[in-house]
């Protein structure tokens, strides 16, 4: 079974940095995954594809603040400079032979 | 740039089958190197994945939902629909469409666009 585990929320002030966790089941440790950034009442973003050596693709638009990094079973989206809009809920997506999988989401809240 | 929006009832009745239009415009739905998705949201709830459709006409969908689920394709509307039958409360949500890029992948791979999302009522 393909499963991602999210930390619910985190918290960081404006201008500071944040790195967010998703972390890979065993057996899927060397999973490929993507990050999505969900503004409030808006729809979900794409914002990068990252794979188990560091590697990542970014959307289109998305600004240099946003990188990632991988070790072992962990995936993490670091947000540098924080923003007020950066406040949103991410989530991390796998897939494993056509079947696909959500982490339950981490709230982000700048303070 | 391709966009995608979602349309269909808002409202559906308990024990009936909720039906949702998935329709592409500014690119191809006609092409191997991307899929369809379906992904849906409850109200103050994370994002779950409902399904996939591929240009070789394979589908996945949740097993958790397989036995109630169906996807289609009409290419010459460049539309793709859901079908979630025999639904109950448990099934309101935000149902959002998606692309999805298979980067290489036979199947799966990041999904890259989102459609904004359509709310459904179960009542």
């Amino acid at each position: 079974q393909l499963v991602l585990t999210q930390s619910p929320s985190a918290s960081a002030s404006l201008g500071a940095s944040v790195k967010l966790t998703c972390t890979l089941n065993s057996g899927h440790s060397t999973y490929a995954i993507a990050w999505h950034q969900q503004q409030p009442e808006k729809g979900p973003r794409y914002l990068m594809k990252l794979n188990s050596d560091g590697s990542q693709s970014k959307g289109d638009g998305i600004p240099d603040r946003f990188s990632g990094s991988s070790s072992g079973a962990e995936r993490y989206l670091t947000i540098s400079s924080l923003q007020s809009e950066d406040e949103a809920d991410y989530y991390c997506q796998t897939w494993d032979a056509g079947i696909q999988a959500f982490g339950g989401g981490t709230k982000l809240t700048v303070l | 740039q391709l966009q995608l929006q979602e349309s269909g009832p808002g409202l559906v009745k308990p024990s009936e089958t909720l039906s949702l239009t998935c329709t592409v415009s500014g690119g191809s739905i006609s092409s191997s190197s991307y899929y369809w998705g379906w992904i849906r949201q409850p109200p103050g709830k994370g994002l779950e994945w409902i399904g996939s459709l591929y240009y070789s006409g394979s589908t996945y969908y949740n097993p958790s939902l397989k036995s109630r689920v169906t996807m289609s394709v009409d290419t010459s509307k460049s539309q793709f629909s859901l079908k979630l039958s025999s639904v109950t409360a448990a099934d309101t949500a935000m149902y959002h469409c998606a692309r999805g890029d298979k980067g290489g992948y036979t199947y799966g791979g990041t999904i890259d666009i989102w459609g904004q999302g359509t709310m459904v009522t179960v009542s």
